[in-house]
């Protein structure tokens, strides 16, 4: 069964510090995978998406994702956190002819110190 | 464009009544797709819509159905609510109809059952 782990359930880091979250997946066809990030109280708002392509994507907010078929992960990176990027970030996978289905991961929860 | 709307926000029902929420998508996605999002079992997929037919449908019981209308607006249906119903709702439209694609979301429909 497809399934995505987020391995840290929460993470603090001090603002201007450069930032890594966790994603691996478990599916047995070609990955759509997907990054959101949802702020207290919100919907979910997409970062950046992989389909196909050059591996290292980049998003929104300054955001950055590679994607590493060999170790079934799409780690989400920035080189310098905003107190603002706190929230909770969600990784994806989309299901090929199941378009509108997404298989999230538990989340993470990211705290910036000042 | 304005984004997608869902309303009420915030609901708050007791044990055994029915509920139903609406989410408007963005002006011209044919696509919605629904999800309950809880803090022991994380974000999961409801079911989607597309041009008024139920395309794919996750595993929850029949207590929970929708519907689309031929303008995309989308309800989705609880029947006789459950303590364990009480969650963030979230809808998200896609314009696309094939393959994977990316979902833009709503702020959800909070509901809390008593």
């Amino acid at each position: 069964a497809q399934s995505v782990t987020q391995p840290d359930i929460h993470i603090t880091v001090s603002e201007g510090a450069s930032l890594e979250l966790r994603c691996n997946y478990s599916y047995g066809a070609t990955p759509y995978l997907f990054w959101y990030v949802q702020s207290p109280g919100q919907g979910l708002q997409l970062l950046l998406k992989y389909f196909s392509g050059d591996t290292l994507v980049q998003g929104i907010k300054g955001f950055e994702a590679e994607f590493k078929r060999s170790q079934s992960s799409f780690n989400l990176r920035k080189p310098s956190v905003h107190w603002s990027d706190a929230a909770e970030y969600f990784c994806a996978v989309g299901l090929y002819n199941q378009g509108g289905k997404l298989i999230f991961g538990q989340g993470t929860e990211l705290s910036v110190k000042p | 464009k304005a984004g997608v709307t869902q309303t009420p926000r915030y609901l708050i029902k007791t044990r055994g009544q029915q509920v139903t929420l609406s989410c408007s998508p963005i002006s011209g996605h044919r696509s919605v797709s629904w999800y309950q999002q809880t803090p022991g079992q994380g974000l999961q997929f409801l079911f989607e819509y597309f041009s008024e037919t139920q395309r794919n449908k996750g595993n929850f019981p029949g207590r929970f159905s929708g519907r689309q209308f031929s303008n995309s607006r989308s309800e989705m249906n609880v029947s006789t609510l459950e303590l364990g119903d009480s969650a963030l709702y979230l809808c998200a439209s896609s314009s696309t109809g094939t393959g994977v694609y990316e979902q833009y979301f709503g702020p959800g429909t909070r509901l809390t059952v008593t």
